[in-house]
């Protein structure tokens, strides 16, 4: 069983340009995460979604794009990336919300210059 | 709101020591308490979690926690660490059906042999 999978595994980007983090998980959860981690600041949530077509808004949503087409997939998008954006992305998923489990992919190291 | 607080950015503790991580959290409403490890360059994975019950919560590698209600913490200990347990240590809290868990800081533990 994969989990959560996640690409690219780094990426380097000029500031200004789009950029899609893709993230699949195979454990049929409804619920999915998007989270920036910075040194000090911890995890924060950007965008979550509860299933398969709903999305919602976490703690630093801006400049940030999320689909839900599926149950399995949930892309984060950057339209104009800045490189406040450079951060390490990591995709979660759980079963529910609330008391469940998360579960975390490896991660996305993205640089913005 | 709900927020985390880790007192401790960093622990060094040498091996077969003990070892305190601290948390404070603070909500309105009935939480539900997680901490989770980050070996280096991997996603987090849980360690424990506290729903409900026994204030006494067990988890994997050894650790537990305890929930203190009046004093809002759930600090994180082991009797015996291992250089393997080298890891930044999150603490989580999150709420009856939703879907924005809220992490802490994060707290290095640096195990020595």
């Amino acid at each position: 069983i994969a989990g959560i999978t996640q690409a690219p595994t780094s990426q380097i980007l000029a500031a200004g340009r789009r950029m899609t983090l893709r993230c699949t998980q195979d454990m049929r959860h409804n619920a999915m995460y998007w989270y920036r981690q910075d040194l000090g600041l911890g995890l924060r949530l950007i965008h979550y979604s509860n299933t398969a077509g709903t999305t919602g808004k976490g703690e630093v949503p801006d400049g940030y794009s999320v689909s839900r087409a599926n149950t399995d997939d949930f892309p984060l998008t950057l339209a104009s990336a800045v490189p406040s954006q450079t951060s390490v992305y990591f995709c979660a998923s759980s079963e529910n919300g609330g008391v469940d489990t998360q579960y975390f992919g490896p991660g996305t190291r993205l640089t913005v210059l | 709101a709900q927020s985390v607080t880790q007192l401790d950015s960093q622990v060094p503790v040498f091996e077969e020591a003990p070892v305190e991580l601290r948390c404070n959290y603070s909500s309105s409403v009935s939480v539900y308490l997680f901490w989770y490890v980050q070996y280096p360059n991997q996603g987090l994975q849980l360690l424990l979690k506290y729903l409900s019950g026994s204030t006494l919560v067990k988890g994997i590698n050894g650790f537990e926690a305890e929930f203190n209600k009046s004093q809002t913490s759930f600090h994180l200990r082991k009797p015996s660490v291992h250089i393997s347990d080298t890891a930044e240590y999150f603490c989580a809290v999150s709420n009856t059906g939703g879907f924005k868990t809220i992490f802490g800081a994060g707290t290095r533990l640096f195990v020595k042999a």
